[in-house]
C-alpha cells in the first residue's frame, strides 16, 4: 500500500523560507510530485522529481531522497499570495497500459502572515 | 486557452437521482482521470482513462461509472447517488511522456442530500 505524511497546518511570515516535508512509504516508486492548491481552486503542478536533490524553480526548490523516503517543497521569500494547500503525490508505478499512477497526500495548509 | 471544463460546477440532488457530471478537454490529451477531495482524505482517484475506450479503476471506484467514446470527453456517471459521495469532483489531463503535469478542471462541488 501507500503512505504519505505531510504536516496538516504550518504558519509562516511574509519574505521568510518555509520548508513543507513530505515522508512517504510506497510499493513501488517511480517520481513525486509536489501541487498547489488555493482554497476552492484546483490543484496546480509545481515539480516532479525523480532522481536524488534539489530541483530550483524560481522561489520554489523541490528536493527528494529516495533511500529515505523523503521530499520537501522549500518557498522561498513568502509572498501573501502563498497562501495555499501544498499537496504531496507520489507515483508508485506504471500500470500495464503504461500509466503512471499517482497517490496523493492529505496537503498541508500554509498560512502566510505579514 | 487550454483548459479542462467541467459541468456542472455546482449540484444539489437527492439519493438515488442518476447524475452525470461532464468533464471536457481541448488540449488533445491521452490521459484523463476524476479524483474526489475529501477533507482529511486528499485526493483519491476514481477512475482513468489512457485513451478512448480505455478506462481502468483508481483507488476509490465503487459507486461510479466513466466512459470515454471521444477524445476530449471523460463524463462522470452516478447512476444511483448516496450522501457517502457528497464531495469536491476533479476532472484532468495529461499528454502521454508528460504525465508529471496534471491539468486540472476548475471542480465539481456535489451535495447528495
Amino acid at each position: 500500500g501507500q503512505n504519505i505524511d505531510q504536516p496538516t497546518e504550518m504558519t509562516a511570515t511574509e519574505g521568510a523560507i518555509v520548508q513543507i516535508n513530505c515522508t512517504y512509504q510506497t510499493s513501488g516508486f517511480n517520481g513525486l510530485f509536489w501541487y498547489q492548491q488555493h482554497a476552492g481552486e484546483a490543484p496546480t503542478f509545481l515539480s516532479y522529481n525523480v532522481l536524488d536533490g534539489l530541483e530550483e524553480k524560481g522561489r520554489f526548490s523541490s528536493f527528494l531522497s529516495r533511500s529515505k523516503g523523503y521530499s520537501y517543497l522549500l518557498l522561498k521569500e513568502l509572498q501573501m499570495k502563498d497562501s495555499a494547500s501544498y499537496l504531496c503525490a507520489v507515483s508508485p508505478r506504471w500500470d500495464s497500459g503504461g500509466y503512471q499512477k499517482v497517490t496523493f497526500g492529505i496537503g498541508t495548509k500554509l498560512q502566510v502572515i505579514p | 486557452e487550454a483548459q479542462v471544463t467541467q459541468n456542472p460546477r455546482y449540484l444539489i440532488t437527492v439519493t438515488g437521482k442518476k447524475l452525470t457530471v461532464t468533464c471536457s478537454q481541448n488540449m488533445n490529451h491521452e490521459y484523463m482521470s476524476w479524483y474526489r477531495q475529501d477533507p482529511g482524505l486528499g485526493l483519491r482517484q476514481i477512475y482513468y482513462s489512457m485513451n478512448v475506450e480505455v478506462t481502468d479503476k483508481g483507488d476509490v471506484p465503487e459507486g461510479y461509472k466513466v466512459s470515454r467514446k471521444e477524445k476530449r470527453n471523460f463524463p462522470l456517471i452516478l447512476e444511483s447517488p448516496s450522501p457517502n459521495q457528497t464531495s469536491l469532483y476533479f476532472c484532468a489531463s495529461s499528454r502521454a511522456g508528460e504525465q508529471e503535469t496534471q491539468y486540472f478542471g476548475p471542480g465539481t462541488r456535489l451535495l447528495v442530500l
